[in-house]
């Protein structure tokens, strides 16, 4: 088990609706970061946090946003659903920089 | 701008075959790589990294600057070996990581 959950595994929401994705870290891993992977590609990096605060930011839209909170665990929000958000999200964290990244399953977001 | 290439989205080798997985990256700077696997119905895990240069699982990569590449590589393919590969780059302050568009490696008895 590597400690990295994400609930819910799967989810279907309607275009215009919000989302919130959840992800419990591994104890003392104060990074988190959360990756978007679209069927057939890898994963593009959407925002990372350190000690509950971003500290880094992809190529995404301010109506994707995080919050990290003491207990390890992070959220993913995402506002205003369009059919491209279909995909599978990925949290990782990191005891420290330089470190491999553990990854959790992911969830697997459908908009319809 | 910083960038990995995975050429081949598919290699089919047969069982005790060697095994090559290309990637290329773009990067201003001295970059730190990885090689992440994914099994079936498993999450993605780190299989190496470039600055441990370990063995894993019979599978090595070597890091060359000249050519900017990370091919990871094993003599003798196994069935088990079958899974999604992707390689990734380490990428500014924040160590953010950007990944190729993966190769599947399948592997033939």
């Amino acid at each position: 088990e590597t400690g990295v959950t994400q609930s819910p595994t799967h989810l279907i929401k309607t275009r215009g609706q919000q989302v919130t994705l959840r992800c419990s870290s591994q104890s003392g891993h104060n990074t988190v970061s959360w990756y978007q992977q679209a069927l057939g590609q890898g994963p593009q990096f959407i925002f990372q946090y350190y000690r509950e605060e971003e500290n880094g930011r992809g190529n995404f839209p301010p109506r994707f946003s995080g919050l990290q909170f003491p207990n390890y665990s992070s959220e993913l929000n995402v506002n205003a659903l369009e059919l491209d958000d279909s995909a599978l999200y990925l949290c990782a964290s990191s005891f420290r920089d330089g470190d491999g990244y553990t990854f959790g399953s992911g969830t697997r977001l459908t908009v319809v | 701008a910083q960038r990995v290439t995975q050429p081949e989205k598919l290699l089919s080798v047969f069982k005790g075959a060697p095994v090559e997985l290309k990637c290329n990256y773009s990067y201003s700077g001295s970059p730190e790589l990885f090689w992440y696997v994914q099994y079936s119905r498993q999450r993605l895990q780190l299989l190496l990294r470039h600055i441990s240069r370990e063995s894993i699982k019979g599978f090595t990569a070597d890091l060359n600057k000249g050519e900017t590449s990370f091919h990871l590589k094993k003599p003798f393919a196994q069935e088990e070996d079958s899974a999604m590969y992707y390689c990734a780059l380490v990428s500014g302050g924040y160590n953010k990581l950007i990944f190729g568009a993966g190769t599947r490696l399948a592997v033939h008895p």
